[in-house]
């Protein structure tokens, strides 16, 4: 009866790096979000999953970003070459249905990009 | 683009007080509202979600109302306790698959 979890909690890269953060979503939660919270701002949708589907990723700032749920289960939120406005704290969500829900949220992933 | 904001932006009460935090938000046209808290270095976590449909809903000495023609949303905290503080959150819920958009959040302190 896990909640959601994340890893790593910290991330600290220097600019130009690619970096990957893991979101490992409650057993059998269709839904999968990611959002980005800058520092003292709410959360900003990034991408959706329903199961392995990236049904919306209108959120993604730049091609940079780039996230995937290959299995339904765990997603990975990749950004290449990273940069100082990435910065930021990365949060997953998941629910148990495909229609609205009540989202879990994870921890976060706090990125420092130097 | 939906809009969410939120008033105020912070709120210092002494233990006891019932409080008010506001929220606001531009499209009327929401699937859900919903209001989260989240303490620091932590996650969200879900208070309350009023669908479309409803008025308000209720949870301990938390209620939740929501007007959507005119945009608004109200979360009422009774007897606050100073494990009350935290960021208050609400989001508008803009698609049937969850999709949220947030305010900017109510930092709440509850002093004894």
């Amino acid at each position: 009866g896990a909640g959601v979890s994340q890893s790593p909690r910290y991330k600290v890269a220097k600019r130009g790096q690619d970096v990957a953060l893991r979101c490992d979503p409650i057993s059998g939660h269709v839904s999968l979000f990611w959002y980005q919270q800058a520092l003292g701002q709410g959360p900003e949708f990034l991408t959706y999953f329903q199961n392995e589907a990236q049904l919306d990723k209108s959120g993604l700032p730049s091609d940079r970003f780039f996230a995937e749920r290959p299995e339904g289960s765990v997603s990975t939120l990749k950004i290449q070459r990273t940069q100082q406005e990435d910065s930021a704290v990365y949060l997953c969500a998941s629910s148990l249905t495909e229609v609205t829900d009540t989202q879990y949220f994870g921890p976060g992933t706090r990125l420092t990009v130097l | 683009k939906q809009e969410v904001t939120q008033i105020p932006a912070a709120l210092s009460v002494p233990e006891g007080e019932n409080l008010v935090l506001n929220c606001s938000f531009t499209d009327s046209a929401i699937y859900n509202l919903q209001w989260f808290r989240q303490d620091p270095g932590k996650g969200l976590t879900s208070l309350l979600l009023i669908q479309s449909s409803q008025r308000e809903q209720t949870s301990g000495r938390l209620n939740a109302s929501l007007d959507k023609s005119s945009g608004r949303s109200t979360l009422y905290i009774a007897a606050s306790q100073p494990g009350d503080s935290a960021t208050y959150l609400c989001a508008a819920g803009g698609t049937s698959y969850g999709k949220l958009t947030f305010g900017q959040g109510t930092i709440l302190t509850v002093h004894p």
